[in-house]
């Protein structure tokens, strides 16, 4: 999986609860994104950051905020999890210098969390 | 609203049949096309990807065949075998948009032996 780290791998929480989940790299790649992927959808994008500090909102941002500290690791923080955010989300890299190119997109083992 | 629409959803061959599955996008700004391979309880991989500028890419088994002017792309698996079993998304994505990609639904191919 590229370097790329996800935990907690599996998670259950119930609705209201604050939740996060780490992505951790260790290729030194600039961008780094999540995902979240359910049935009849494909992945779609929640937030990508270009740099360290620097984060913006994707396709499905609303009820999600992150935050990128190093370089390495990248946080996805549900404020207060509702059952719609019940999915498999993945992070992904991109942008190393020997990552083969500007656009491809590695991508981790995923995190499966359910909100009851 | 889907960027990127995939067909068909599942897809059943035998062994060493072609499956073929399709993708169409709508934004002319996508400059990136990539097909991923998941398999249950992994992260999408990366199988082959192409840019507009060439109409098909080969790579092993895997063929990109690509239509500008459709707006069209689709993966071709020659010889397919059991291992090819797994869920593949096609998808799309442009510099201009800070890497922001767009994924198809997916589609189920079972490869029956």
């Amino acid at each position: 999986d590229a370097g790329i780290t996800q935990s907690p791998r599996h998670k259950v929480t119930e609705t209201g609860t604050p939740v996060t989940l780490r992505c951790h790299q260790t290729e030194n790649h600039r961008y780094m994104y999540w995902y979240r992927q359910d049935p009849g959808h494909g992945l779609r994008l929640i937030h990508y950051s270009y740099g360290v500090k620097d984060t913006d909102k994707g396709e499905v941002s609303d009820g999600y905020s992150v935050s990128r500290s190093k370089t390495e690791d990248f946080l996805l923080t549900l404020e207060s999890a509702t059952s719609s955010q019940t999915s498999v989300y993945f992070c992904a890299i991109s942008g190393g210098l020997a990552g083969g190119g500007y656009n491809e997109q590695f991508f981790g083992p995923g995190t499966r969390l359910t909100v009851l | 609203q889907q960027q990127v629409k995939q067909s068909p959803q599942s897809l059943i061959v035998q062994k060493g049949g072609i499956p073929i599955i399709n993708c169409a996008y709508e934004n002319t700004a996508f400059d990136y096309f990539p097909w991923y391979q998941q398999f249950p309880g992994k992260g999408p991989a990366l199988l082959i990807a192409i840019r507009p500028d060439v109409s098909e890419k080969k790579e092993g088994r895997f063929t990109i065949s690509f239509n500008k002017s459709a707006k069209q792309f689709s993966l071709h698996i020659m010889d397919s075998q059991p291992g090819d079993s797994a869920t593949y998304f096609c998808a799309a994505s442009s510099k201009r948009g800070n890497n922001d990609m767009r994924f198809g639904a997916g589609t189920r191919l079972t490869v029956k032996p």
